[in-house]
């Protein structure tokens, strides 16, 4: 059973603040994603990985980071938090056989002040 | 540019009426489309993907190529059903649509 952990489900930080949001994967996978969620705009992609150490853009990157060092673990960046980016943070997983079957994690809420 | 349009946020029926959610997509090759659904407090997961022509848990999606859309339906709806779902199409990048809230009532 696959299992996207995320490092915390609700984080509440001040403006301009780096936030780090961590997200771990227990099966192997290549591809990991981070999207936001937001009411009447659905998932946007923020960052994507397909290997170690390497990412690739999605389609609001400005404002945020990733890394990846690690296989399992992909960490997005706040470098420095606005309120416009309070939102629902999800992150995913998936082959890459299989990059369409995305496994999400829980999502973390983050609210910038 | 959107990719992928689902016109309605909020989608409500009665138990046991036909539903059917919509999804338009903008791509002119062949495109790689799926649904995916969240239940209250569950995580997003994907539902079905249309290469495979399943039906899952009695929805069923088809390919309208020459109207580039992508409906989900299903002849009889359950409270169950009660969801999110999102449809999404596949390209160098995976793209989202804004999602839609299907409330079934008793």
């Amino acid at each position: 059973d696959v299992k996207v952990t995320q490092s915390s489900r609700y984080l509440v930080k001040r403006t301009g603040e780096k936030v780090f949001l961590e997200c771990v994967q227990d099966m192997d996978h290549e591809n990991m994603f981070w999207y936001r969620q937001d009411p009447g705009l659905g998932l946007r992609l923020i960052y994507f990985s397909y290997d170690v150490k390497m990412k690739e853009k999605g389609d609001i990157p400005e404002g945020y980071s990733v890394s990846r060092e690690k296989k399992e673990r992909f960490s997005l960046i706040l470098e420095s938090a606005s309120t416009n980016q309070t939102s629902m943070y999800l992150c995913a997983s998936s082959p890459v056989e299989h990059f369409y079957e995305q496994f999400f994690g829980p999502g973390t809420r983050l609210t910038v002040l | 540019a959107q990719r992928v349009t689902q016109p309605e946020k909020l989608l409500s029926v009665f138990k046991g009426a036909p539903v059917e959610l919509k999804c338009n997509y903008s791509y002119s090759g062949s495109p790689e489309l799926f649904w995916y659904v969240q239940y209250s407090r569950q995580r997003l997961q994907l539902l079905l993907r249309h290469i495979s022509r399943e039906s899952i848990k009695g929805f069923t999606a088809d390919l309208n190529k020459g109207e580039t859309s992508f409906h989900l339906k299903k002849p009889f709806a359950q409270e169950e059903d009660s969801a999110m779902y999102y449809c999404a199409l596949s390209l160098n990048k995976f793209y989202f649509g804004s999602g839609t809230k299907l409330n079934v009532k008793p």
